[in-house]
């Protein structure tokens, strides 16, 4: 079975921009869950997606996006990049239906730099 | 609101050790999951253990053991023997029961010595 992807693996952006990015779940896979990573924070929840619909939130701002496909695959999305929004974005996939959660499955993440 | 904490920031041991890992966690909820990660130096996590609240029985996977405790709100994780390959950043995570939102501690790097 394959694992969990994301594209792109790295990315330089200038701040004031947007960035989109992406994640295909392992096949079967419903639940989509984005991860913030940086040295200071740590692993910080963004937000979760099951059936196209965003289930769960972390406390992130409203610049920080996502959605959603009916093939479970997800994007996320930042506007108007800020320096501090430099990190690894980690998406992972798990089962997410009742009785969960589940463990989750990790893609590589994305290098996000923002300069 | 919940909290994972990881009060060991790095440990070192030398090959053939044992070493544990602590996990206290914080929750008011009465029904929750507990889960490890690994993260190795090629980066990504890999899950290694998942716990419900309800079950406190210890589990053992080779060299890989689980001591929860209810009682001390703690998951602690011991390594047997520990080899180089053990290297890595392990995470403690929590989650309330029914919601995909997991909370992960800082981390653990360890570091195994040759």
């Amino acid at each position: 079975k394959a694992g969990v992807t994301q594209t792109p693996r790295y990315l330089i952006k200038t701040r004031g921009q947007q960035v989109t990015l992406s994640c295909s779940p392992i096949s079967g896979h419903r639940s989509v869950s984005w991860y913030q990573q940086t040295p200071g924070q740590g692993l910080q929840f963004l937000f979760e997606y099951f059936s196209e619909t965003q289930r769960n939130k972390g406390n992130f701002p409203g610049r920080f996006s996502g959605r959603q496909f009916s093939n479970s695959r997800s994007e996320m999305n930042v506007s108007t990049l800020e320096l501090g929004d430099s990190a690894l974005y980690l998406c992972a996939s798990s089962l997410g239906t009742s009785g969960g959660p589940y463990e989750q499955y990790f893609g590589p993440g994305t290098r996000l730099t923002v300069t | 609101a919940q909290k994972v904490t990881q009060a060991q920031t790095e440990i070192s041991v030398v090959e053939k050790e044992d070493v544990t890992l602590d996990c206290v966690y914080e929750t008011r909820d009465t029904t929750y999951y507990l889960f490890w990660y690994k993260q190795p130096p090629s980066g990504e996590l890999v899950f290694l253990i998942r716990r419900n609240s309800f079950d406190e029985q210890n589990e053992i996977s080779g060299r890989y053991s689980w001591n929860f405790q209810k009682s001390t709100s703690s998951f602690n994780f011991t390594i047997t023997a520990s080899q180089v390959v053990d290297s890595a950043v392990y995470f403690c995570a929590l989650s309330e029961a029914g919601y995909q939102k997991v909370t992960f501690g800082t981390g653990t790097k360890l570091q195994v010595i040759p």
